[in-house]
């Protein structure tokens, strides 16, 4: 079965309401990161959290390696927070590659 | 500035023909990737490299090989190709130890009629 696993598939939101995003995995971790990938298509890192809770501005990151999961808190969205959010792991043992997320698709209306 | 260039960013190729994509990164790193993304999948990884060496290959078929000519540099030669190889392949780079967060290209687009 697949090893990271995202929900929701896709949200809606209002501006201004928060949003908890879950990447839930079935193998042993080494790291965990963010990505919003832009409805272009293009990729950017939000977090590189193996564990513990990270901050970036409203954006919040929380891994929890003994339950496999791992959270992205938005809080007060804006339209421009609109695109696909996707976790991805490395595994422990190998650092070579990451495994994907089908990601989140996030739709924020004003 | 993009750090990491893509070229083309759309491609449209014939079954049974030969496409090169191009990426060059130019953030000092000396690990690259490719990763490809297909609809309704997850990223898919394809090939690591660590200073000019393949590291690691999770593609089954051989008519995909990397080329690395320079140290930033990293293309992908696809040969014989398929409808089925329809996808958005992307290029990505980081350090190969540590925190090794992943930076990527803006991605090339191929289509296979």
């Amino acid at each position: 079965g697949q090893q990271v696993q995202q929900s929701p598939a896709s949200l809606v939101l209002q501006e201004g309401e928060n949003a908890e995003l879950q990447c839930n995995f079935s193998t042993s971790l080494n790291s965990m990161q963010w990505f919003y990938q832009r409805p272009g298509g293009s990729l950017v890192s939000l977090f590189y959290n193996p564990s513990g809770t990270k901050h970036s501005g409203r954006l919040t990151s929380t891994t929890v390696i003994k339950e496999r999961r791992s959270s992205l808190h938005i809080s007060s969205s804006q339209t421009t927070d609109s695109g696909t959010y996707l976790c991805a792991l490395e595994e422990v043992g190998d650092n070579s590659k990451l495994i994907w997320g089908l990601g989140t698709s996030l739709v924020v209306n004003p | 500035d993009p750090k990491i260039i893509q070229k083309p960013k759309y491609l449209v190729a014939v079954t049974g023909s030969e496409k090169i994509l191009i990426c060059e990164q130019y953030l000092g790193h000396n690990a690259m990737y490719w990763y490809r993304q297909s609809a309704k999948k997850p990223l898919e990884f394809m090939f690591s490299y660590s200073y000019q060496k393949l590291m690691d290959n999770q593609t089954a078929s051989s008519r995909f090989q990397p080329q690395s000519s320079k140290k930033n540099h990293l293309d992908l030669q696809i040969t014989a190709l398929k409808p089925d190889d329809s996808a958005t392949y992307f290029c990505a780079s980081s350090q190969p130890r540590g925190q090794n967060t992943l930076y990527f290209g803006a991605g090339t687009r191929l289509s296979v009629l």
